[in-house]
């Protein structure tokens, strides 16, 4: 069973230029989460996804970011315009579908590692 | 509010036991986490505690959890070189999911 995987790895942006990082949860998990982690920093919750549903996304800036996890295929977490202050790790993660309320552990990818020129 | 905090340096020696502290404001956690993340690598899942244990070990980690102070350790027995990392502490947060809040993350070096 293959783990979260994230892609790219590495994915370097100019000013002004849009980012998208995807995130393919492990095999039957239909929660999806992103995390920020920036240099030398702790992960910050940022979004919280089911599928086709955002269902928190109080962490995530107003502004330029925006995420989305569609019946078919991965999530997506899409940066407009992009900043040097954006330069960061972004962690997805994932969890089963419980129905049970706060059980579930969250399996992280290796994380997109962010710069902006 | 939601806070997690932890020491952000830890030093010891190889050989050594390594304990790393975390306090967490939530009461209504359910769930306490311990991370490791290695230079430039994702976030691995090392352990976790259910609310209403007060130990966990498993093989060289052994997980304390003291509720009434809201306090967690993870303690590291015959530490090696390759434990160096860093160390996250994570609480559920207050909602009715697993948004999960994270400590800044204790930095182990381990010194041979």
């Amino acid at each position: 069973n293959a783990g979260v995987m994230q892609n790219p790895r590495h994915l370097v942006r100019r000013r002004g230029q849009e980012a998208r990082l995807r995130c393919s949860p492990m095999k039957g998990h239909s929660h999806v989460y992103w995390y920020r982690q920036l240099p030398e920093e702790g992960l910050k919750f940022m979004v919280y996804l089911q599928k086709e549903n955002i269902i928190d996304e109080s962490g995530m800036p107003k502004e330029r970011f925006s995420a989305e996890f569609p019946k078919e295929g991965p999530s997506i977490l899409r940066i407009q315009q992009v900043v040097r202050g954006d330069s960061a790790a972004y962690f997805c993660a994932s969890s089963p579908q419980t129905g049970q309320g706060r059980t579930d552990t969250q399996y992280f990818g290796p994380g997109t590692r962010l710069t902006v020129l | 509010g939601e806070d997690v905090e932890q020491s952000l340096f830890l030093s010891v020696r190889e050989g050594d036991s390594s304990v790393i502290n975390c306090t967490y404001t939530d009461s209504s956690s359910t769930y306490l986490y311990w991370y490791k993340q290695e230079p430039g690598a994702g976030l691995q899942l090392l352990t976790y505690i259910f609310s209403n244990m007060d130990m966990k070990q498993d093989q060289r980690l052994t997980v304390l959890l003291n509720k009434k102070d809201k306090h967690l350790s993870l303690r590291i027995a015959d530490t090696q070189t390759g434990d160096s990392a860093i160390y996250f502490c994570a609480e559920n947060g207050k909602t009715s999911y697993d948004k999960v809040i994270f400590g800044p993350g204790t930095s182990l070096s381990v010194i041979p």
